[in-house]
């Protein structure tokens, strides 16, 4: 089946510092989205990128698809102490009927040092 | 309404209760799911539904027995659960149209403990 990877597991960066996650699928993925996990929180969707090479910007953060589809990346600009978290990456595959399944990658946890 | 609902907060159980979860949205989606989160682990996926069927059972043990009474409603019913069962249970919703942008809505989850 589907799987992503993703590293690093864990990133401690002062406030201010930049951050940037990066998954990796051993297959081509349709589609990526993006969910950050507040700690004692649920994921919330950040975003969704489906064409090669595209490049998304949401303020400090900015998301990439590689050119292959398999492949992505969440650079966060600046960071600040609300950017504290877990960020997954999560590729799509179609499950039938209306409904969508996500493999999760691992994620990683973002420490913001004040 | 933008908010997958989900009951109770918290919930304590022995090995030999019966105990529901419940999730609820009232967005119009027609696909729903059931995760199970251990602690510094990503959600993974156990039940999906769509259409009020089940169209996936990620080779979940019997113990865990789903139900959708209707298009707003996702139960997870609980049975002779182990301690190792213990994890955040987490419902999602998604819309079902192929034109959109098909994210999930979590819900806050279920923070079950087996004793």
């Amino acid at each position: 089946g589907q799987q992503v990877m993703q590293i690093p597991q864990y990133q401690h960066v002062q406030e201010g510092e930049d951050f940037t996650t990066y998954c990796n699928s051993s297959t081509t993925l349709s589609n990526i989205q993006w969910y950050k996990q507040r700690p004692g929180g649920h994921p919330v969707f950040l975003i969704q990128l489906v064409k090669s090479g595209e490049v998304k910007k949401q303020k400090r953060l900015t998301f990439q698809f590689g050119e292959a589809k398999k492949n992505s990346s969440l650079h966060i600009t600046a960071t600040q102490t609300t950017d504290v978290g877990t960020y997954f990456c999560a590729g799509i595959s179609y499950s039938g009927a209306g409904s969508y399944q996500l493999t999760f990658g691992k994620g990683t946890k973002l420490s913001v040092i004040p | 309404d933008t908010e997958v609902t989900q009951t109770p907060k918290h919930l304590v159980m022995g090995m030999t209760n019966k105990k529901s979860l419940k999730c609820e949205q009232h967005m119009g989606h027609r696909a729903m799911y059931w995760y199970k989160q251990k602690a510094k682990k990503p959600p993974e996926l156990m039940f999906v539904y769509s259409y009020e069927k089940l169209s996936i059972n990620e080779s979940v043990p019997s113990r865990f027995s789903p139900e959708c009474p209707n298009s707003s409603l996702l139960n997870l019913h609980l049975h002779a659960l182990q301690p190792e069962d213990s994890a955040l249970y987490l419902c999602a919703s998604s819309p079902s149209s192929p034109l959109r942008v098909n994210e999930q809505f979590f819900g806050p989850g279920t923070r079950l403990t087996v004793l």
